[in-house]
């Protein structure tokens, strides 16, 4: 069964440093979703992705944070400089329009 | 946007009993109701979804419950077993596709 990766699975980081993840979603899934889960809380959305064009990212902290999907395919999400408050579980997930969304394994990142 | 509450945060069964948990959401216009599994370290599973045309939902021992009209919708999970044991989130989206989740529920289920 097919499934969204994620890379890496664990980031440990020191303030403003710059970090990245990586996704690569499930093979025909146009629609590519990047969220931050805090611990004990439910994933919030960061930035929807339809093919390769940037559909919401009304709750990306942009002045910080960078998202791009260049072919439509995978996606890398970066954090620059990364902040104590960064520290969560980052999911990636995607879907078939409209259909449900799959997540990938997540990437843990600590910022010390 | 969206905002959706889930009662309760936690929940403590005897295995063989049945659990509950609750959401209720703000915009009339969410048609999409899907509830997640997430087991500790785990990604979120899709467990079940429901439609906005639908009222009820049932995959063996779980099932869904909505009612549009209140703007809330249950899980329901039967004969419950230590397996079922995690984090439950529900959610809820319109036609955009933006799913806005609940806190979660944590889920024990006693042997």
């Amino acid at each position: 069964e097919a499934e969204v990766a994620q890379s890496p699975r664990y980031k440990i980081t020191e303030k403003s440093q710059a970090v990245a993840f990586w996704c690569d979603p499930i093979s025909g899934h146009a629609t590519l979703y990047w969220y931050r889960q805090i611990l004990g809380q439910g994933p919030e959305l960061l930035v929807q992705f339809q093919d390769e064009s940037v559909v919401d990212d009304s709750q990306l902290p942009k002045d910080r944070f960078s998202a791009e999907r260049l072919k439509g395919v995978d996606s890398t999400l970066k954090i620059q400089p990364a902040e104590l408050g960064d520290s969560a579980m980052y999911l990636c997930a995607s879907s078939l329009q409209g259909r449900e969304q799959y997540f990938g394994p997540g990437t843990r990142l600590t910022v010390t | 946007g969206e905002n959706v509450e889930q009662h309760p945060s936690t929940l403590s069964v005897q295995e063989g009993d049945s659990a509950v948990i609750k959401c209720t959401y703000s915009d009339s216009a969410s048609n999409y109701f899907p509830w997640y599994k997430q087991e500790l370290g785990k990604r979120p599973q899709l467990i079940i979804d429901i439609r906005s045309n639908v009222g009820e939902k049932k995959d063996q021992r779980i099932a869904v419950t909505l009612n549009k009209t209140a703007k809330h919708f249950s899980l329901h999970i039967t004969e419950t077993q230590p397996e079922d044991s995690a984090v439950y989130f529900c959610a809820a989206s319109s036609n955009d596709y933006k799913l806005s989740f609940g806190a979660g529920t944590t889920v024990t289920v006693r042997a």
